[in-house]
């Protein structure tokens, strides 16, 4: 597609519930990213793939949440047994380089998801 | 520490008028990049202006400019001629040396009044 794709766009879970999020960057990409964003926040980082590769998941909270990319093109944010800490908006971007970071980025338009 | 601020919550400007969003940075690295990010309500982050470290003048992209001054740390938004469709979250971030992740600021929110 043209643009980066993420779904759902809302999310409502409850407390303890399983939940995936879903990534589709622009064909092509090599870097994927996700970043939690909560409310009122600039975006934090998560965890960063290079194709098929998970390069750095400095950034996950918790071994509550999990990401795959297996194909090197669609990637999934796995979070479970959900907690309130984790609402927050899911910022998926991607990018042409390889290691080249910011430049280039194109980010979705998230996916928000509140856990009640 | 906190490697990007932006200490304006909020901001009002009539339209039409300038606007100026402040961002400072800290880092270590000599070779960093910054970058600011506009978010509408709709939740997509859509990239502005870049400036990288070593570039000799301020970036400009059509309306947006950058106030680069390296020695203050400081990498502030003027965006001109304000329109209504401006309103919105702006994040200031930067990327060090040949990292490959974003520090965004905490953001600061543009009201264009008519």
């Amino acid at each position: 597609g043209a643009g980066v794709s993420q779904s759902p766009r809302y999310k409502v879970a409850k407390r303890g519930q399983d939940v995936a999020l879903r990534c589709d960057p622009i064909s092509g990409h090599v870097s994927l990213f996700w970043y939690q964003q909560a409310l009122g926040q600039g975006p934090e980082f998560l965890t960063y793939f290079q194709n098929e590769a998970q390069l750095d998941k400095s950034g996950l909270p918790s071994d509550r949440f999990f990401a795959e990319r297996p194909e090197g093109s669609v990637s999934t944010l796995k979070i479970q047994r959900t907690q309130q800490e984790d609402s927050a908006v899911y910022l998926c971007a991607s990018s042409l380089g390889g290691t080249l970071g910011g430049y280039g980025y194109t980010f979705g338009s998230g996916t928000r998801l509140t856990v009640v | 520490a906190q490697k990007i601020t932006q200490t304006q919550p909020g901001m009002f400007v009539q339209e039409k008028e300038a606007v100026t969003l402040d961002c400072t940075y800290d880092t270590s690295d000599p070779s960093y990049g910054l970058f600011w990010y506009k978010q509408p309500s709709s939740g997509e982050m859509i990239f502005l202006i870049y400036q990288g470290s070593y570039d000799q003048q301020n970036a400009t992209e059509g309306r947006y400019s950058l106030n680069f001054q390296k020695a203050r740390k400081s990498a502030n938004l003027v965006i001109s001629a304000s329109q209504l469709g401006d309103s919105a979250m702006y994040f200031c971030a930067m990327r060090e040396g040949d990292d490959y992740k974003l520090s965004f600021g905490a953001g600061t929110t543009v009201t264009v009044r008519a």
